[in-house]
């Protein structure tokens, strides 16, 4: 069953502690995109990669970072430099075959105490 | 900065009317402006895009509008129905740098 899995969808931490996100595909994509989605806003680019050992600061990079070691996964870390980490993270794809299609995980809302 | 914006946050229209949500996007090398509808809870779902050397596309019950001149980009949906009820984006990409990047959004609202 091909797609993009986000785990977990709710995740709660305490301030001050870093915290992984996870996003897996097995669409064969090769770009991948980290957006930040705050209540009643819009989605704002954080970090993106377009091929593996490769990736980019998008608009709202500080206090995030990501790896691409596998085509399949690109993780985002929330750090504590991350002032206001509470929202709804999503991860999307998109294949350089059908250039504006982005394909979304289901999301994971982050809540720090 | 890039920036993709729209006029209204949310519209509210009667089932049946045709709708149109309109941006303002400020990047004039994108190549590709696109739309997005995103239901509650879920991602965003792409609905239908345009290349910058064209003025409107159209797609099933959908068309987008673009205009260059005062960089405007619309979507217009005919005969709205219910399950057209979501916010909706409008994005822009460079395909160079492969760079996605959304709007704030509009809250389409349909009403029986």
């Amino acid at each position: 069953d091909g797609g993009i899995t986000q785990s977990p969808k709710y995740l709660f931490r305490k301030e001050g502690q870093n915290v992984t996100l996870s996003c897996e595909q097995n669409l064969n994509h090769d770009a991948m995109y980290w957006y930040r989605q705050d209540p009643g806003q819009g989605l704002r680019l954080i970090y993106y990669s377009q091929i593996v050992n490769d990736f980019q600061k998008g608009d709202i990079a500080e206090g995030y970072s990501v790896s691409r070691e596998k085509k399949e996964s690109f993780p985002l870390t929330v750090t504590s430099a991350q002032k206001n980490p509470t929202a709804f993270y999503l991860c999307a794809t998109r294949t350089r075959t059908r250039n504006t299609e982005a394909f979304f995980g289901q999301g994971t809302r982050l809540t720090v105490v | 900065g890039e920036s993709v914006g729209l006029h209204l946050p949310t519209l509210s229209v009667q089932e049946g009317d045709n709708s149109i949500i309109n941006c303002a996007y400020s990047n004039s090398a994108s190549d590709y402006f696109i739309w997005y509808k995103q239901e509650s809870g879920k991602g965003p779902q792409f609905i239908i895009d345009i290349r910058s050397n064209m003025d409107k596309r159209q797609g099933q019950r959908v068309t987008v509008l673009l205009n260059k001149t005062v960089k405007h980009l619309s979507l217009q949906i005919a005969a709205t129905q219910p399950g057209d009820s979501a916010v909706y984006f409008c994005a822009e990409m460079n395909t160079g740098f492969q760079k996605l990047v959304f709007g704030t959004g509009t809250r389409l609202l349909v009403s029986p």
